[in-house]
């Protein structure tokens, strides 16, 4: 069984900039969802999806943007990078949405801005 | 708002002694509660969860324990062993809020020889 990986494992970027971070889920997982984890903080909640479709948004502007696509791999996207943008993005997948199931984190994409 | 808190950033402790992780919510909606282990440069890990039905679970050396009028949490490691030394993160999810999971800033859990 093949866990949940993510690409790049870090990124440098420039204040300004566009990102694209890519997430596998695991086999059989159908929802998944990422997060934003800045030093010294748990992670926080930015959006998940199920079946193609975002299922809920954390506190986070339109400029994060994300994508599932039929393989149940997700994208996450943000604009206009700010230098607060900087920290680890998470992603966790699920075999579905509900409020009792566990979900299982890849080892995230460390972002820079600058 | 931090609707779920772990008030306590560190903990030290000796080798085959217990661990005790504190962990508090705000939010009456929650009704599933995890804990994850996090190493550097790796994705949290699933160590065990409760549902707001139960008040203990037990899962090896990991037991939590879920007091509801509380609103409290704690996990104990009991015996800690070295490897266990990581930042462990409580989680909660709820009936307002599916899939969507709440976690505290993490405790750092260093165990001695």
């Amino acid at each position: 069984e093949t866990g949940v990986t993510q690409s790049p494992t870090h990124l440098i970027k420039t204040r300004g900039q566009q990102v694209t971070l890519r997430c596998s889920s695991q086999s059989g997982h159908n929802t998944v969802s990422w997060y934003q984890q800045a030093l010294g903080q748990g992670p926080q909640f930015i959006f998940q999806y199920y079946r193609e479709e975002e299922n809920g948004r954390g506190n986070f502007p339109p400029r994060f943007s994300g994508l599932q696509f039929p393989n149940y791999s997700s994208e996450l996207n943000v604009n206009a990078l700010e230098l607060d943008d900087s920290a680890l993005y998470l992603c966790a997948s699920s075999l579905q949405v509900s409020g009792t199931d566990t979900q299982y984190f890849g080892p995230g994409t460390r972002l820079t801005v600058l | 708002d931090q609707q779920v808190k772990q008030n306590s950033p560190s903990l030290s402790v000796q080798e085959g002694r217990i661990s005790i992780l504190n962990c508090d919510y705000t939010n009456s909606m929650f009704d599933y509660f995890l804990w994850y282990k996090k190493y550097p440069a790796e994705g949290p890990t699933f160590l065990i969860s409760i549902s707001s039905i139960k008040d203990k679970n037990e899962d090896g050396r990991f037991t939590v324990f879920l007091n509801k009028s509380a609103k409290h949490l704690s996990l104990h490691i009991v015996p800690s062993q070295p490897g266990d030394s990581a930042v462990y993160f409580c989680a909660a999810s709820g009936r307002d809020s599916w899939g969507k999971l709440q976690f505290g800033a993490g405790t750092q859990v260093v165990v001695t020889p």
